[in-house]
């Protein structure tokens, strides 16, 4: 069965700086990956996704995701952060039958 | 368009008692589902709809049950409410079942059982 760890519960960065959040998958085929941002209050909305071809995907919101099958992760960036884009975040995988499983979550602070 | 719509938004119940929450979607979405979100958990997989007239179980459906009353609506139903199901309840909808298809979230439920 599909699983996602995602290793780090919360993180915080200071406006401006560079940030990359990590995921790690366990799925026997080729996964479908997601990445989620979830505001406070709010339901999940999908930043970007990859399927297959090009390793590096671009998103929504200035982020992007890359793909690397011989470390089974799928870790997000963005190169500047804005206060903004403090939420908490999702990686997913889907397997077939677009069953899901998300990770727990990496809550996301930004410092002025 | 609404996108997925969600009744009600917070709601607490005593132990035992019974509640239907409510979603709707207006993507003409073949596929909805019922998530829990519980902390440090992720969301969890409660009950799906492949298709209209179809139901079946997800990951955690114990306690719960789903009626998709037609291709927009989906509900999920507490018969017997217990403090281990106060959580938030997200629902989602995607085109159909072919992981292609990104799921569309509502805002989800807040519900407490005490």
């Amino acid at each position: 069965a599909q699983s996602v760890t995602q290793p780090d519960i919360h993180i915080t960065v200071s406006e401006g700086a560079s940030l990359e959040l990590r995921c790690n998958y366990s799925y026997g085929a080729t996964p479908y990956l997601f990445w989620y941002v979830q505001s406070p209050g709010q339901g999940l909305q999908l930043l970007l996704k990859y399927f297959s071809g090009d390793t590096l995907v671009q998103g929504i919101k200035g982020f992007e995701a890359e793909f690397k099958r011989s470390q089974s992760s799928f870790n997000l960036r963005k190169p500047s952060v804005h206060w903004s884009d403090a939420a908490e975040y999702f990686c997913a995988v889907g397997a077939r039958n677009n069953d899901m499983r998300f990770g727990a979550g990496t809550r996301l602070t930004v410092k002025p | 368009n609404a996108g997925v719509t969600q009744t009600p938004k917070f709601q607490v119940l005593k132990t035992g008692q019974s509640m239907t929450l409510q979603c709707a979607q207006d993507m003409n979405h073949n596929s909805m589902y019922w998530y829990r979100q519980d902390p440090g958990m992720g969301l969890r997989l409660i009950y799906y709809s492949a298709s209209e007239g179809t139901t079946d179980k997800g990951e955690v459906p114990n306690g719960y049950n789903v009626s998709r009353l037609n291709k927009r609506e989906f509900s999920l139903r507490l018969e017997s409410a217990a403090p281990s199901q106060t959580s938030v309840y997200f629902c989602a909808s995607s085109k159909s079942r072919d992981r292609h298809y990104e799921q569309y979230f509502g805002p989800g439920t807040r519900l407490t059982v005490t």
